[in-house]
Formats: structure tokens, sequence, C-alpha cells
């Protein structure tokens, strides 16, 4: 079993709609909860960032923690065709103790529909 | 303009040519990394350097090897490539170890045939 498990889509909604995305996983010791962007041809992009559980919000983005049923997820408010990207979520466990490695999801592809 | 570069973005080799690819960030960041792409399997990290002459294994290190002799550079060393590391080749690099924050490169697809 994977310790992050993500759809891996491809995901395609209209312009305007709500996108959630999410990702589950096993270790009950990841604490730092992640979602990076990747455009093609791009490397990917720290988009928002979580601490433990609740929620975060950022523009049009909101991060969401459940720890105790090990699921996250990020919901995009008013897609735009911008969003298309593969969203990766990423975790970790204590950071700042030198290689508290990331532990990537495979990603979602996203395609926002005009 | 703050960045990390690799090079060469693509790469076509036969099995059993050494190969380097590399890497530069301009952000005085002391934690550099490298990560493979695959299909279905995310990204996984291969080595690790936490500073100058300090470098460690990560999740996949078979088959590479990378040095840190100076602190914006992190070379990836293919001595043998081989047919299983044709992906997409990542390097990253962070203020310090442990941050949350990654800046990645723009990758290098490398196939080896």
């Amino acid at each position: 079993q994977k310790e992050v498990e993500q759809d891996p889509g491809p995901l395609s909604v209209p312009e305007g709609a709500i996108v959630s995305l999410n990702c589950t996983y096993s270790n009950s010791a990841f604490q730092y909860f992640m979602w990076y962007r990747q455009y093609s041809r791009k490397g990917p992009e720290l988009l928002m960032y979580t601490y433990s559980s609740g929620n975060k919000e950022d523009g049009r983005f909101t991060a969401q923690v459940d720890k105790s049923s090990k699921y996250i997820s990020l919901f995009i408010r008013d897609s735009q065709p911008s969003d298309s990207a593969t969203y990766l979520c990423a975790m970790s466990g204590y950071l700042n103790f030198g290689n508290e490695k990331l532990t990537f999801g495979t990603g979602t592809r996203l395609t926002i529909i005009p | 303009e703050a960045q990390v570069t690799q090079n060469p973005r693509y790469l076509i080799t036969v099995t059993g040519k050494k190969l380097t690819v590399t890497c530069s960030q301009n952000m005085n960041h002391e934690y550099m990394s490298w990560y493979r792409q695959d299909p279905g399997l995310g990204l996984r990290q291969i080595y690790y350097s936490m500073n100058v002459e300090v470098t460690d294994k990560g999740d996949v290190p078979e088959g590479y090897k990378v040095s840190r002799k100076e602190k914006r550079n992190f070379p990836l060393i293919l001595e043998s490539p081989s047919p299983n590391q044709t992906s997409l080749y990542f390097c990253a690099s962070s203020l310090k170890g442990g941050q949350h924050e990654q800046y990645f490169g723009p990758g290098t697809r490398l196939t080896v045939t």
C-alpha cells in the first residue's frame, strides 16, 4: 500500500465550477500537508501548505486536513482555465529535523473547460 | 530571478553511456534534492544534499551518483544508464533541510534506449 493515495484523474470541469481534489494517507506521523501545482512541461510549485488538522484559505483555494480520517482536500472556487494543471499533494513528518522528505501523491490532472 | 536551472532539458542516450544532468540554484539554498517522476508512481527522491559535501540516499538511489562541491550546483550522474532510468527528472532546492517549500527546476526528460 502506498503511503499517499491520490486519484490520477483526469478530471474535467466547466469554468466557474467548484473543484475538489483529495488525497488519503496511511502514515499517522505526517504533520505537514502541502499542495503543489504542476503545469505542463514545468516543475511543481508550492500552492498551499497546512500544519496538522484544519482549514486554510488563500483566495479561491482552500486546503482542508482531517487527520482523524487521514484525508486531505484542496477546493478551488470559481475555477478558471488557468487552473488547468496537475495537482500533487505532498506530506511530511516533523520538519526542520534534516531530510524530512516530502512524500508525494501521484497527482491529479485537472482541466477547466472554458 | 530566483530559479533552479537544469540542463539538458531533453536527452536521448543509449544504454551504458555515462551522462550528467546539471542542476544549479541562485538562491543560496543549503538543501538540494533530485527526484524522478514516473506515471503512477509520482515523485520519488533519488538523492539529497543538506549542504556542501553532505549528500545522502533517498528512496531510489540505485544507479545514480551525486556530488555537491559548490553550494549552488548539484549534478546527477548516471554512470551506466539503463532503460529503467527513462524518466522525468527534477532538481529541487530549499533554504534548509526539512522545509515544506521546495523550489523545483523545469525538469529533464531522459530516454535511455
